[in-house]
């Protein structure tokens, strides 16, 4: 089965520092989207990316953060300058083919990023 | 923003007991998502219910879509050492091509032998 895949599996950055996060979801799924999950925390929604451009960002996902389809498989998150509350999981998702309205959301297994 | 509540937060059951959990919004949603997370993994999808009043099984889970669309729940029976983890829930609002998902605070299942 298709799935997304997510790399590094573990980053360590020191505050301040600029880390960018690699995600590679399923081929011909059209959304994308980050999570980030703090320690013991539920799963929080970052942003969403459709059509190469935002469709939509929460609170959380100030101008510290950007993300980018460099070309046709790859969804990064790059955070400009880390913060040690940063420190989370990170998960990339997508969703839907073309046909499909009610299409969920499947998760890669994550980055896991330490700030310090 | 729109708040899931998700209860219980953790239990402990005998292998064989059954499970139920729920999943409770002040506004609705359009489709409800059962996912569960292992220790350094991502959420994996268990059970999407599209329609109020939906009941959806997937093997021993069995998944129902509140008539209000405001809730639901997740049944798991018999469970299975290998059942531990953390269940979420999680509503879809549809609004234009976004379609963010809001998860509850988890469940964390714990199966004792």
């Amino acid at each position: 089965e298709p799935e997304v895949t997510q790399t590094p599996s573990h980053q360590v950055t020191q505050m301040g520092q600029e880390v960018i996060l690699h995600c590679v979801p399923i081929s011909n799924h059209l959304y994308f989207y980050w999570y980030r999950q703090i320690l013991g925390q539920k799963v929080e929604f970052l942003v969403s990316f459709y059509n190469n451009e935002i469709s939509e960002k929460s609170e959380i996902f100030d101008d510290q953060f950007s993300v980018e389809r460099p070309d046709g498989s790859n969804f990064t998150l790059k955070i400009r300058s880390t913060k040690l509350e940063d420190s989370a999981m990170y998960f990339c998702a997508s969703r839907g083919q073309v046909s499909s309205y009610n299409s969920p959301l499947h998760f890669g297994n994550g980055t896991r990023l330490t700030v310090t | 923003g729109q708040q899931l509540n998700q209860n219980p937060q953790s239990m402990f059951i005998q292998e064989g007991e059954d499970v139920s959990m729920n999943c409770t919004s002040s506004s609705i949603f359009n489709t409800w998502l059962w996912y569960k997370q292992d220790p350094g993994e991502g959420p994996v999808l268990l059970i999407a219910l599209y329609k109020a009043g939906e009941l959806t099984s997937n093997g021993r889970l069995t998944a129902q879509f509140g008539i209000t669309r405001k809730d639901s729940f997740l049944n798991i029976s018999a469970s299975i050492p290998s059942d531990v983890g953390i269940y979420f829930c999680a509503g879809q609002l549809y609004s234009g091509s976004a379609r963010q998902l809001t998860f509850g605070s988890g469940t964390q299942l714990t199966v004792l032998p």
